[in-house]
């Protein structure tokens, strides 16, 4: 099974500021990696996959980067909507979840 | 529109069964792949099946033997067979949509929440 780990498990960013979130795979997932928002009491929403393409309707401040085992989520300059739980997944190999990571407002 | 609603959770006592439906509209769940992901109360998320447009299932280890993943070609519907439930399986469990086997989910329901408890 391919472990995914997110780090850090809370970030803490100003609204207008920048975030970055990782994402480490155990093992080399190609660019077959998506990243999901989701917020409290909601189900689950697809941002990006392929690693770094924007799903239909997501603002062009998300953006994806990496291949292999390291991947990062950025989110330009944050707005008040975007603090959520955001999780990384991978389907090279099945599909496994990241942990999360918690964006919070500083 | 795509939409996916679930039903069916609730409260179930350990060594239960319970079966989950998933109503889709706006696109037809036998040409697409399907997956449950369950979500334990406060955890992340966790993959538990999937049934794939030719018909393969496929399960995690945690469920396999257990849960049965199935759909209703005439009601648009996915189901989740599960069968000797445990406290383990207490979560959300969400129906997603994997369009044309991309790997990713890219429609989800809102969930329907199980709870096995005594």
């Amino acid at each position: 099974e391919i472990v995914m780990t997110q780090s850090p498990a809370t970030l803490s960013v100003s609204p207008g500021e920048r975030a970055t979130l990782s994402c480490r795979a155990s093992q080399s997932v190609s660019s077959n990696l998506a990243w999901y928002q989701q917020k409290s009491g909601q189900a689950p929403r697809l941002l990006i996959y392929g690693a770094s393409t924007r799903a239909t309707g997501i603002p062009a401040r998300f953006s994806g980067s990496g291949s292999g085992t390291e991947f990062t989520l950025t989110i330009s300059s944050l707005q008040s909507e975007d603090f959520a739980v955001y999780y990384c997944q991978q389907y090279n190999n099945w599909y496994t979840f990241g942990q999360g990571t918690k964006l919070e407002i500083k | 529109e795509v939409q996916l609603v679930e039903s069916g959770g609730g409260l179930i006592q350990p060594g239960g069964s319970l079966r989950l439906s998933c109503a889709a509209s706006g696109f037809t769940v036998s040409s697409n792949y399907m997956s449950w992901v369950r979500q334990a109360p406060g955890k992340g998320l966790e993959w538990v099946s999937v049934i794939y447009s030719g018909g393969s299932t496929y399960y995690a280890d945690s469920v396999k033997g257990r849960f049965t993943i199935s759909r209703g070609n005439s009601k648009n519907t996915l189901y989740l067979q599960m069968n000797s439930l445990r406290a383990e399986d207490t979560a959300v469990f969400y129906c997603a949509r994997e369009q044309e086997g991309s790997g990713y989910f890219d429609y989800w329901g809102q969930g329907t929440l199980v709870t096995v408890s005594s």
